[in-house]
């Protein structure tokens, strides 16, 4: 199985900041990731697909990079909005694997 | 609008059973590769299980084979999970989510406890 590691596992930043989350697998996996947000008590929602590719209505603050094994996701400019826990999911081959995410709190 | 709609979880004791279904709404569910997801308290989500449009291929974690069933009937446009041999561990909101990940449905509790 492919072992998908996030980090941080959490961390705190402040309004307008720049943030960087990583997620390394555990072998190759193209482009074959997605990232996701999760805010306290709701459903999960896609940002990122194909790696790089923008869900449609997501803010252009968000972008994701990565190939291979690493793979990145940034906010350009942190907004109230953003704080909340992000997974990496690849779906590169079965069983698929989330990351155990990163919870990004309010500094 | 695209739509998923869980129901079927609730209290079950350690070693029951339990089934989970989903009913797909404004998309092509018949085409669609679907899976089921899942988060315990507090923790991080879960990939479950998934199926093919036709049912020709299925995956599942680990933690779930042989306990497990994922199936689906295209002609109701619903999903299911079939859960036996529940223990503790699978307390879960459990969610259906098409293959892509782009449409989640709001989740079913599932709650096994004594």
């Amino acid at each position: 199985d492919i072992q998908m590691t996030q980090s941080p596992s959490a961390m705190s930043a402040s309004v307008g900041d720049r943030v960087t989350i990583t997620c390394r697998a555990s072998q190759g996996i193209s482009n074959y990731l997605a990232w996701f947000q999760q805010k306290p008590g709701k459903v999960p929602k896609r940002l990122i697909y194909a790696s790089s590719s923008l869900q449609s209505g997501v803010p252009s603050r968000f972008s994701g990079s990565g190939s291979g094994t690493e793979f990145t996701l940034t906010i350009s400019s942190l907004q109230p909005e953003d704080f909340a826990t992000y997974y990496c999911l690849q779906h590169n081959s079965y069983p698929r694997t989330f990351g155990q995410g990163t919870k990004l709190e309010i500094k | 609008e695209v739509q998923l709609v869980e129901s079927g979880g609730g209290l079950v004791k350690p070693g029951g059973s339990l089934r989970l279904s989903c009913a797909a709404s404004g998309f092509s569910f018949s085409t669609s590769t679907m899976t089921w997801v899942r988060q315990a308290p507090g923790k991080g989500l879960e990939w479950v299980s998934c199926i093919d449009s036709g049912s020709s291929h299925i995956f599942s974690a680990d933690s779930v084979k042989g306990r497990f069933t994922i199936s689906r009937d295209n002609a109701k446009n619903s999903l299911y999970l079939e859960m036996n041999n529940l223990r503790a561990e699978d307390t879960a909101v459990y969610y259906c989510v098409t293959g892509d990940a782009n449409v989640w449905g709001q989740g079913t509790m599932v709650t096994v406890s004594s």
